[in-house]
C-alpha cells in the first residue's frame, strides 16, 4: 500500500516571498505519479503541478516548481512570489502507473493549509 | 466548457434516512472517481468507474454505500440508513483516461453532507 505524507499541516508566508511544502511518500513501486493538488476555499480541487518518476527534471509551472528526490521518496512544492489568491489548502497525491488490474488510483496526504498574508 | 459539477451542494439528513447524491462528470471522461473527505482531511478513495464499469469499490466504508454510473456518464452515490459518521463532502472526480497515468482528474466543488 502507498502512503503519503504531509508534515505541515499549517504554513504561512507573506506576499511575494518563497515558500516550500513537504511531502513525502512510500511506495515499492518503480513508475508512478506524483501531484500536488490545490483546494481553495471555494473547495473546488485544481491541479497545480505533476511529475513523473522516470523524469530526472523537476517540473516547473510558472511560479511553481517541485524538488523531486527519488531516492528520499520526497517530492516538495515551491511558490515562488507568493500571492493572496494562493491561500488554499494544498494535497500531495500519488499514483502508481497501471497495475496489473490495468489501472490504479490516487493517495492523498493530509494536506497544508498556506496562509498568504499582505 | 463545463466542468465537473454535482448536486445538491449541501444536504443535510436526518440520521437514518436515505440520500442520493449526483456527478455529472466532464462529457466524454473515461474514469470517474468518488471520493470522501472529512473535515481538514485529504481526499479518501471511495470507488472508480471506467466507462459503465465500476472496477474498484474497494474504499466504500460499508454496504451503506452504493454507487452507479449505468450509461457512463452521470453517477450517482447512495447512502442508505445514513449515520453521522456519514458527515463529510464527497467529491466526484473524472479523468479523460484510465486511472494510473499522468492525466489529471477534474474534480467537482463537492456535496457536503451532514447528518443529524
Amino acid at each position: 500500500a502507498q502512503t503519503v505524507t504531509q508534515s505541515q499541516p499549517e504554513m504561512s508566508v507573506q506576499e511575494a516571498e518563497t515558500v516550500t511544502l513537504s511531502c513525502t511518500y512510500d511506495t515499492s513501486e518503480n513508475n508512478y505519479y506524483l501531484f500536488w493538488y490545490k483546494q481553495p476555499p471555494s473547495r473546488q480541487m485544481i491541479l497545480v503541478i505533476r511529475q513523473e518518476a522516470y523524469k530526472q527534471q523537476n517540473a516547473t509551472e510558472n511560479r511553481f516548481s517541485v524538488n523531486f528526490q527519488k531516492a528520499a521518496k520526497s517530492f516538495s512544492l515551491k511558490i515562488s512570489d507568493s500571492q493572496l489568491g494562493d491561500t488554499a489548502m494544498y494535497f500531495c497525491a500519488f499514483t502508481p502507473g497501471p497495475l496489473n488490474s490495468g489501472y490504479s488510483t490516487l493517495t492523498f496526504g493530509k494536506g497544508t493549509m498556506l496562509l498568504v498574508s499582505p | 466548457g463545463a466542468g465537473v459539477s454535482q448536486s445538491p451542494r449541501y444536504k443535510v439528513a436526518k440520521r437514518g434516512q436515505d440520500v442520493a447524491l449526483r456527478c455529472d462528470p466532464i462529457s466524454g471522461h473515461v474514469s470517474l472517481f468518488w471520493y470522501q473527505q472529512a473535515l481538514g482531511q485529504g481526499p479518501e478513495f471511495l470507488t472508480y468507474f471506467q466507462n459503465e464499469a465500476q472496477l474498484d469499490k474497494s474504499g466504500l466504508p460499508s454496504d451503506r454505500f452504493f454507487a452507479e454510473r449505468p450509461e457512463g456518464s452521470v453517477s450517482t452515490l447512495k447512502i442508505q440508513r445514513t449515520q453521522q459518521e456519514d458527515s463529510a463532502v464527497y467529491l466526484c472526480a473524472s479523468s479523460p483516461r484510465l486511472a494510473g497515468s499522468s492525466y489529471e482528474q477534474y474534480f467537482g466543488p463537492g456535496t457536503r453532507l451532514t447528518v443529524t
